[in-house]
C-alpha cells in the first residue's frame, strides 16, 4: 500500500512480474529527465535518462515512458528480480546550463520472493 | 577509474564544531555537486561548481560552504554545526551535467 508524508511510497511485485514506477515532475521547462536506483547505504545509480524530444526510451529490462502534456515520467522494469529492491528517483534538468537536477521524493520497490 | 569518491564514511560532530567533507574525482568532470539526503526524503542539492573557481547555491546552502580550487576535489565546509545538518551528503560529477555519478556518501550525526 501507499503511505505518505515522511514515508516513501511502497510498491510490492511479485518477482517476474512487471513493474511500473510513476513520477510527477514539476518544472515544464525541464529538457532531460533521469531515473535512479538507491540501495540502501549507497548512493544513487544511474539507470536510464530520456530527453525531452523524446516520449520513450529503451534500456536493457527498462523503459522510460515521458508525458511532457501532463508532466509525468514512468519507469518500466520487466521481469522484476529481487536485486531491483531499492529506492527508485526521477530527476529532472532545465535547459539553463547550471546543470542542477531536481530530484522527487522517491518511490521503495519490494519484489517478494 | 576511482569514480566519485568521499571521505569520511561517518562523522560525529557537537553543536558548533566545524569540519570538511572531501570529494574527489578522477574522471575529469567539469561539473561537481553536492546534496544532503534526509530519511524517507529524495536529495536536496546544497551547492555545484561547472568548472574550476566557479562556485553556485543550490537548493539549501544555508550553512554550507564550498570552493573548486581544481577539477578534482570540491570539498564542502560547515562552519558551525547544527543538529538540522544531521544527515548523509552525496557528492556527483558528470560532464556537462548529464549522468551524473554519485559517490557512497558521509554519514553526519550533529548533537
Amino acid at each position: 500500500g501507499e503511505s505518505v508524508g515522511l514515508h516513501l511510497p511502497t510498491l510490492s511485485v511479485q518477482e517476474g512480474d512487471n513493474s511500473i514506477i510513476n513520477c510527477a515532475y514539476s518544472n515544464s521547462a525541464s529538457d532531460y529527465f533521469i531515473w535512479y536506483k538507491q540501495e540502501s547505504g549507497k548512493g544513487p545509480q544511474f539507470i536510464i535518462d530520456i530527453r525531452s524530444n523524446m516520449d520513450k526510451r529503451q534500456g536493457q529490462r527498462v523503459t522510460v515512458l515521458l508525458n511532457k502534456t501532463v508532466k509525468h515520467l514512468s519507469l518500466q522494469i520487466a521481469a522484476t528480480q529481487p536485486g531491483d529492491s531499492a529506492v527508485y528517483f526521477c530527476a529532472e534538468m532545465g535547459m539553463d546550463s547550471s546543470y542542477k537536477l531536481i530530484f522527487g521524493s522517491g518511490t521503495r520497490l519490494l519484489v517478494r520472493p | 577509474n576511482a569514480g566519485v569518491t568521499q571521505t569520511p564514511k561517518f562523522q560525529v560532530l557537537k553543536t558548533g564544531q566545524s569540519m570538511t567533507l572531501q570529494c574527489a574525482q578522477d574522471m575529469n568532470h567539469e561539473y561537481m555537486s553536492w546534496y544532503r539526503q534526509d530519511p524517507g526524503m529524495g536529495l536536496r542539492l546544497i551547492h555545484y561548481s561547472v568548472g574550476a573557481g566557479i562556485t553556485d547555491q543550490g537548493e539549501v546552502p544555508n550553512g554550507y560552504n564550498v570552493s573548486r580550487s581544481t577539477t578534482e576535489d570540491f570539498p564542502l565546509r560547515l562552519l558551525s554545526a547544527a543538529p538540522s545538518q544531521t544527515s548523509v551528503y552525496f557528492c556527483a560529477s558528470s560532464y556537462r551535467g548529464k549522468t551524473q555519478y554519485f559517490g557512497p556518501g558521509t554519514r553526519l550525526l550533529v548533537l
